[in-house]
């Protein structure tokens, strides 16, 4: 089974809405990591979450790691056409750090149609 | 202030031959993950190095595949008599010591086995 759930694995959002994408574990995660990748190109890093409760936010993407730090969500106000691309959330998903690299979800593929 | 760079970008290989993907991290970051990512599947951890060291590669096929980051150089993820299934896009990612600074990512090699 997936350690890393994300939701929805798709998305089509008129431009000008509001969406929300989610990333669910069953395990406690000590850092939570969100990524964007435009479709054929490399993974462009958005923000780091590592303390419950943590809610970060830049230009018009809000981040949040909840109290318990087995979900985080990631919500884009007034989408763009450039908001388009696969979210990946990538987690530490063990006490000693992130030395044993990342875990991360399958991704969710956002389209905005104009 | 380049960031993490790999190459080649695309790389193409008959079945049997031997491709090498080269991954140069950012200055100063002394610690590299190699990540595979398969047609419609997430992004799947293969090994952690640090300089002439390999600290974590729980994540490596057992026969073929190989990594190295020596003390000069770029780090070389080698894949020996490639299959098909080996076609995929590889990602390399450096970080500083401790997770508290991320993970950067490169643009990834894709890699087409014919």
């Amino acid at each position: 089974s997936q350690e890393l759930e994300q939701s929805p694995q798709s998305l089509i959002v008129q431009e000008g809405k509001n969406l929300t994408i989610n990333c669910t574990s069953s395990k406690t995660l000590y850092g939570l990591y969100w990524y964007k990748q435009k479709y054929g190109e490399g993974l462009i890093f958005l923000m780091m979450l590592q303390k419950g409760g943590e809610e970060k936010s830049h230009e018009k993407i809000t981040a949040k790691l909840d109290e318990k730090k087995q979900q985080s969500s990631l919500h884009i106000t007034a989408s763009q056409p450039s908001h388009a691309g696969i979210y990946l959330c990538g987690a530490d998903m063990y006490s000693g750090g992130g030395a044993d690299g990342l875990t991360f979800g399958k991704g969710t593929h956002l389209i905005i149609q104009p | 202030n380049a960031g993490v760079m790999q190459n080649p970008r695309h790389l193409v290989r008959r079945r049997g031959q031997e491709a090498r993907l080269r991954c140069s991290p950012m200055k100063g970051h002394s610690h590299v993950y190699w990540y595979r990512q398969l047609p419609e599947e997430g992004l799947k951890f293969m090994v952690y190095l640090q300089k002439e060291n390999i600290i974590d590669e729980s994540g490596m096929p057992k026969e073929r595949f190989s990594a190295e980051f020596p003390k000069e150089g770029p780090s070389i993820l080698r894949i020996q008599q490639v299959v098909r299934g080996d076609s995929a896009a590889y990602f390399c990612a450096s970080s500083l010591t401790g997770t508290d600074y991320g993970y950067t990512f490169g643009s990834g090699t894709r890699l087409t086995v014919v």
